[in-house]
């Protein structure tokens, strides 16, 4: 089945220090990869996607991920971490269709 | 642009009842999609309307329905509410999702609480 797995769903790290929220897709087909942020109460906001043109993909508030298809991974990275970077984020694919699959969320507080 | 609306932002319903909750894609945007978010299970995939057609429809029960009209906005109905329907229901629009590259853009959900 083609699915997304979140490694850890709920991450902790001290402000200022490196976010790294990790994301495996499982497929023998390339998919098109996407981070969304959740904040409380709110819909899921569009971070940054993969879409074969550049493994290293920048997004928005410093947010950038890796494209691995070695390691069938898509990790979140940011090098120092805010305090307005708590919330939930969710990795996603899309395969050729338009069905879009959403890991199961990972928490993110950032400890002053 | 306005982004993706759904009204009402919350609501609390008894068992038995239905409920409809409604969606407002992004303006020229043709896909709806449709999801439930709750804390044990996360985000699971309701449908999918394109052009006031199904596309794709996730694996819920004949309660769930959903409906695309010509303008593009969706309406999700929910019959027979049970306890376990209580959950954020989100909505998110995108140009076609036959391209490579759409992107789900997603409004701020509903909130539907059983009691």
């Amino acid at each position: 089945a083609q699915s997304v797995t979140q490694l850890g769903s709920h991450v902790s790290v001290s402000e200022g220090a490196l976010v790294l929220l990790r994301c495996n897709y499982s497929s023998s087909v390339p998919p098109y990869l996407f981070w969304y942020v959740q904040y409380p109460n709110q819909g899921l906001q569009l971070l940054l996607k993969y879409t074969s043109a550049a493994t290293l993909v920048k997004g928005i508030n410093g947010f950038e991920a890796e494209f691995k298809k070695s390691e069938t991974s898509f990790h979140l990275t940011k090098p120092s971490a805010h305090m307005s970077d708590a919330a939930e984020y969710f990795c996603a694919v899309r395969y050729t269709g338009n069905q879009f699959y959403f890991g199961t969320g990972t928490s993110l507080t950032v400890i002053p | 642009k306005a982004g993706v609306t759904q009204t009402p932002r919350y609501l609390i319903k008894t068992r038995g009842q239905q409920v409809t909750l409604s969606c407002s894609p992004i303006s020229g945007h043709r896909s709806v999609s449709w999801y439930q978010q709750t804390p044990g299970q996360g985000l699971q995939f309701l449908f999918e309307y394109f052009s006031e057609t199904q596309r794709n429809k996730g694996n819920f029960p004949g309660r769930f329905s959903g409906r695309q009209f010509s303008n593009s906005r969706s309406e999700m109905n929910v019959s027979t509410l049970e306890l376990g329907d209580s959950a954020l229901y989100l909505c998110a629009s995108s140009l076609e999702v036959t391209s490579s590259t759409d992107t789900q853009y997603f409004g701020p959900g509903t909130r539907l609480t059983v009691l």
